[in-house]
């Protein structure tokens, strides 16, 4: 299995505020990273997938970066609705493993 | 559209069974199409424990190998998740989840069902 560390586990930030969370795997795997939000009793929802590549509907402040084994999730300028909880996602092999998770609060 | 809908869960003591369905709508799940269950236990991160291919090859978790099995019903577009064997640490939220693309790419979820395992 590929090892799969996110941090930071939870934040304090402001709306307006640029927040980055950051991923690292054992091992590299190219682009075959994704990102995913989950709001409080909903789904997670899919914002980033092939390291920066914006899904459909996925406001632009959301971007992502990285190779290999570290990888980005950047949002620009926060917003109320982007309180929430985020985890990244190696899709390189089985078992496409998911992060620990950040939790994004308001300060 | 893609609209995916779970249903089937409950509470079931520890060594018992239990069937998840995932009603799906907006797509047809005999064509090119992966289907995957992918499990939260309360307060935790997300799993992928269970996917089925368009060519009817699956793949299991560790943590279920054996005691899970995944199907899928062409004739009436729904996906199943068999659960025998079951522990207390299979309590969790069970969501469906299409694959949209690449391999490992969950695309679209359904809403999850809560499955208990407690005495």
């Amino acid at each position: 299995d590929i090892q799969t560390t996110q941090s930071p586990r939870s934040l304090s930030a402001s709306v307006g505020d640029t927040v980055t969370i950051t991923c690292r795997t054992g091992r590299g795997i190219g682009e075959s990273f994704n990102w995913y939000q989950q709001k409080s009793g909903k789904a997670p929802k899919l914002l980033i997938y092939a390291a920066f590549r914006l899904q459909s509907g996925v406001p632009s402040r959301f971007s992502g970066s990285g190779s290999g084994t570290d990888f980005t999730l950047t949002i620009s300028g926060l917003q109320p609705e982007d309180f929430a909880t985020y985890y990244c996602q190696e899709s390189y092999t089985p078992p496409w493993t998911f992060g620990q998770g950040t939790k994004v609060e308001v300060k | 559209e893609v609209h995916l809908v779970e249903s089937g869960g409950g509470l079931v003591q520890p060594g018992g069974s239990l069937r998840l369905s995932c009603a799906a709508s907006g797509l047809t799940l005999s064509y090119n199409n992966y289907m995957s269950w992918v499990r939260q236990a309360p307060g935790k991160g997300l799993e992928c424990v269970s996917v089925i291919q368009t060519g009817g090859t699956t793949y299991y978790a560790d943590s279920v190998k054996g005691r899970f099995t995944i199907s899928r019903d062409t004739s009436n577009n729904t996906l199943y998740l068999q659960m025998n064997s079951l522990r207390v640490e299979d309590t969790a939220v069970y969501y469906c989840a299409k694959w949209s693309g690449a391999p490992g790419l969950f695309g679209s979820w359904g809403q999850g069902t809560l499955v208990t395992v407690s005495s």
